[in-house]
């Protein structure tokens, strides 16, 4: 079956504009995440959905950053106001929600800000 | 609070000899462990998983990792390496209750000389 997919693969923006990021996670998975890894680094939790609801936001680093998942399915990451420092690999991950299960990668989208 | 060490950056070995990634864990609750692997410009791929079963853990391409919680380690070996196995690898801790979000090492480039 399908796996999980992300697009953009890559995005080029300016300082300052705004962005959004979507996730296709696999289908029936009601648990959904975001991550940030930034060169050299190991990816780093941003915000965790268990269906419609934002579970566990605690790792957005700011107001500027805000997910939505509507329908318990697909999910956009937004970025307001990009600041150079926001450039990484955006990464989203989907599980079955059923405890420590394994969670499943996207590609990741490249975002970069000038 | 939850965290991983790998203490290794960068490993290098010659193709055929074994290979040994280190990873050492911290955890308040009985932690699940896993091992991904990130190939350049491609998804993090699981390798293998530790959820309280057997301590020892088979994965997938002949590598396997054993937990020990004495040592609080979790550390991933393969008796012989391939060319194909150079990549960046990645030790993970998540907790068992909660969000289950995942909680990543800085990785360890593996190099696999001819």
């Amino acid at each position: 079956g399908a796996g999980v997919s992300q697009t953009p693969s890559n995005k080029v923006t300016e300082k300052g504009k705004y962005v959004e990021l979507r996730c296709d996670p696999i289908s029936g998975h009601t648990a959904l995440y975001w991550y940030r890894q930034s060169l050299g680094q190991g990816p780093e939790f941003l915000i965790y959905f268990q269906g419609t609801g934002a579970a566990d936001d605690s790792g957005l680093p700011n107001d500027r950053f805000f997910a939505v998942r509507p329908e318990g399915s697909v999910s956009t990451l937004k970025i307001q106001r990009t600041e150079r420092g926001d450039s990484a690999v955006y990464l989203c991950a989907s599980g079955s929600g059923t405890g420590a299960d394994t969670q499943y990668f996207g590609p990741g989208t490249r975002l970069t800000v000038l | 609070a939850q965290s991983v060490t790998q203490l290794d950056s960068h490993v290098s070995v010659s193709e055929g000899t074994p290979v040994l990634l280190r990873c050492n864990y911290s955890s308040s609750y009985s932690p699940s462990l896993f091992w991904y692997v990130q190939h350049p410009n491609k998804g993090l791929q699981l390798l293998l998983k530790y959820t309280s079963a057997a301590t020892l853990v088979k994965g997938i391409n002949g590598f396997e990792a054993e937990f020990k919680k004495s040592e609080t380690s979790f550390h991933l070996t393969k008796p012989s390496a391939h060319m194909s196995d150079a990549a960046e690898y990645f030790c993970v801790v998540t907790i068992t209750s909660g969000t289950y979000k995942y909680i990543f090492g800085t990785g360890t480039r593996l190099k696999v000389l001819a």
